[in-house]
């Protein structure tokens, strides 16, 4: 069965640094997202990404973040200068699109990121 | 999007039925249910969704009222691997990529050998 990877499944950063997360989603998806959960808290929604641009992000996702799909398989989530609070787990998602109405999501297992 | 109401927490015996309730009163009839679950430490998972037939897949069932403002899933037969927070989201009927999950606290269902 089609599962959305993703790469590190453990990262660990010092404060300043810059990480990039990847995923590679289901490989006839057309839709790409990206949510984090901190630890004990709820899970977030941060970006959707279609046809190549983002479709729509939270107010999360500032300029310290960025995605990019560079190869037409992978699906990356930069983080130009981490910060503490950017510790949570990163979920990848992606979903198929082709029919009229909303389909359902499919999410990678994780990247844990750890800013210290 | 119409807000979501559901138990903070509930048990379930191995072998027996589990049915997890939500409420979604103030939902438009453009407006699906959706069921995802997050085991441990694991990735939200989709179970199933409905517009206002009841639906069934190899995971569940999901039986929404006749008024919409509520609905159920079901597992059948819960294990011990059911053990999960489980969400249900209501999402409007959209052809697009704008379908964000907006996920609230869930269910936590715990089921007992």
């Amino acid at each position: 069965e089609p599962e959305v990877t993703q790469t590190p499944s453990h990262q660990v950063t010092q404060m300043g640094q810059e990480v990039i997360l990847r995923c590679v989603p289901i490989s006839n998806h057309l839709y790409f997202y990206w949510y984090r959960q901190i630890l004990g808290q709820k899970v977030e929604f941060l970006v959707s990404f279609y046809n190549n641009e983002i479709s729509e992000k939270s107010e999360i996702f500032d300029d310290q973040f960025s995605v990019e799909r560079p190869d037409g398989s992978n699906f990356t989530l930069k983080i130009r200068s981490t910060k503490l609070e950017d510790s949570a787990m990163y979920f990848c998602a992606s979903s198929g699109g082709l029919r009229q109405g909303n389909d359902e999501q499919y999410f990678g297992p994780g990247t844990r990121l750890t800013v210290t | 999007d119409a807000k979501t109401t559901q138990p903070t927490s509930m048990d379930c015996a191995e072998g027996r039925a589990a049915n997890l309730p939500c409420n979604h009163s103030t939902i438009s009839g453009n407006e699906y249910v959706y069921w995802y679950r997050q085991i441990h430490s694991q990735g939200p998972q989709y179970i199933i969704h409905g517009l206002k037939n009841n639906e069934t897949n190899e995971m569940a069932s999901l039986i929404i009222t006749e008024d919409r403002k509520s609905s159920t899933l079901i597992l059948p037969h819960a294990t011990l691997r059911d053990t999960a927070v489980y969400y249900c989201i209501a999402l409007p009927f959209f052809g697009g990529a704008t379908n964000k999950l907006i996920f609230g606290t869930g269910t936590l269902l715990a089921v007992q050998p």
